[in-house]
């Protein structure tokens, strides 16, 4: 069973330009995390997926910042005109629909973004 | 807004010596999550933790979730170098009834074990 798949690994843009993270998650999950994580801290919360649904956004930026979780496909979060702020490691996690307690989130590897 | 602070922010022990890493909140969470993290990795999950006052043992890794679901502890009993990372705790709940789920990110805490 693979485990949650994040590409690419690295990416290089220009300022100005358009990046695209994609994250296939765990088979049998429905449920997608991004996070955002600079270098030494923490992992900040972005944005909550289901299939076709966004349901908790509050961590995303309000501009240049989108995502996607389509039916078919992986997740994608996409970022407008990048700027030097915007370089870190972008992290996808997955989790299974449950009734339980546990939010327990498996991680991909992460991409991590570096504008030049 | 869920906050989870995590304490000391940085470690560097001798290898065999023992520690504890706390994970601290104001707010109660349905379950608590330990993960390491390594240079260039993602997170890896160590261990979940559902009921107040639960304990779970990993090897020499214990992790303790408090009475009242706000705050859990990881413990290392003869730490090895192969321990060096960053470790991360999650707290998990619904933030309004009916909502969904959210996974709260403590800050971490950067572990190194000196050989």
């Amino acid at each position: 069973n693979a485990g949650v798949m994040q590409n690419p690994r690295h990416l290089v843009r220009r300022r100005g330009q358009e990046a695209r993270l994609r994250c296939s998650p765990m088979k049998g999950h429905s449920h997608v995390y991004w996070y955002r994580q600079l270098p030494e801290e923490g992992l900040k919360f972005m944005v909550y997926l289901q299939k076709e649904n966004i349901i908790d956004e509050s961590g995303m930026p309000k501009e240049r910042f989108s995502a996607e979780f389509p039916k078919e496909g992986p997740s994608i979060l996409r970022i407008q005109q990048v700027v030097r702020g915007d370089s870190a490691a972008y992290f996808c996690a997955s989790s299974p629909p449950s009734r339980t307690q546990s939010t327990e989130a498996f991680f991909g590897q992460g991409t991590r973004l570096t504008v030049v | 807004t869920q906050l989870l602070e995590q304490s000391p922010q940085f470690l560097s022990i001798q290898e065999g010596e023992n520690l504890t890493v706390y994970c601290n909140s104001s707010s109660v969470f349905s379950s608590l999550q330990w993960y390491r993290q390594e240079p260039g990795e993602g997170p890896v999950l160590l261990v979940t933790v559902v009921t107040g006052g639960e304990v779970k043992k990993l090897k020499r890794l214990t992790f303790q979730f408090g009475d009242a679901r706000k705050d859990s502890s990881l413990h290392i009993t003869a730490a090895q170098p192969g321990d060096t990372g960053l470790y991360l705790c999650a707290g998990g709940s619904r933030p309004r009834p009916g909502s969904a789920r959210q996974l709260t990110f403590g800050s971490g805490t950067q572990l190194t074990v000196l050989p």
